[in-house]
């Protein structure tokens, strides 16, 4: 089945840039997202690319896709404490309305 | 818009109980909503798919007799936790597929998720 990974955690100065990596194994992914979940909430969806995209930039996010190595990373430009949080990445082959595989989650805190 | 509320936001219950937690699209219909469960410090596992007017679609491992899942209009999903155990201890979350002009929208709106404890 497929396979989402991503780093448990990381740490970042405020002001600095923060870059969450992910890898996927589903060769058929088409869509790929990112969440973010605040303590005790749901998800917000951050910004998504498609597959034949190798970037997408949104305010202070970029999103890069590596397709052949199957990798996608969220950088976040001047990282703010209000941007900690857990960071998901979630690939559909369907789209987001469909079925989600989610990643493991990458807690992101940022220290002053 | 597309806010998808959940209720209740948090329920403790004794073991042996049921449980049921609703999940609504405020302001769009939804003829599909999904069901996960998320444990702590860890990801959000798929447990089914609920469609309007008919059967959920359970994912592989999950009980449907343990978790029933009623979808009965376009803007409210149930989910209930038949005799609840402490294993059933979790964080529920469900969301909302957008459908609009007859194409599904890519993307999919979470509900604040519903914390329960069973004791």
């Amino acid at each position: 089945g497929e396979d989402v990974e991503q780093s448990l955690f990381l740490s970042v100065r405020e002001g600095d840039s923060s870059v969450i990596n992910c890898t996927y194994t589903d060769s058929s992914s088409t869509y790929l997202y990112w969440y973010k979940q605040e303590p005790g909430a749901g998800l917000q969806l951050l910004t998504y690319i498609f597959s034949n995209m190798d970037m997408k930039q949104d305010q202070r996010l970029t999103v890069l896709l590596n397709k052949k190595d199957k990798h996608l990373s969220l950088r976040i430009a001047d990282t703010q404490t209000g941007d900690s949080a857990i960071y998901f990445c979630a690939e559909s082959p369907f789209g987001g309305g469909n079925k989600l595989t989610f990643g493991t989650g990458t807690q992101l805190k940022v220290e002053l | 818009g597309a806010v998808v509320s959940q209720h209740p936001s948090w329920v403790i219950c004794k073991s042996g109980t049921s449980v049921k937690i609703e999940c609504r699209s405020l302001d769009f219909q939804a003829t599909t909503m999904f069901w996960y469960r998320q444990f702590p410090k860890q990801s959000l596992m798929l447990m089914a798919t609920s469609n309007e007017g008919s059967k959920a679609t359970y994912e592989q491992g999950v009980e449907k007799d343990k978790f029933l899942i009623n979808h009965a209009s376009l803007t409210l999903s149930t989910l209930t936790v038949t005799s609840a155990h402490p294993e059933d201890s979790s964080f529920y979350i469900c969301s909302a597929r957008v459908q609009t002009s007859g194409r599904y929208r890519e993307t999919q709106y979470f509900g604040p998720g519903t914390r329960l404890l069973v004791l």
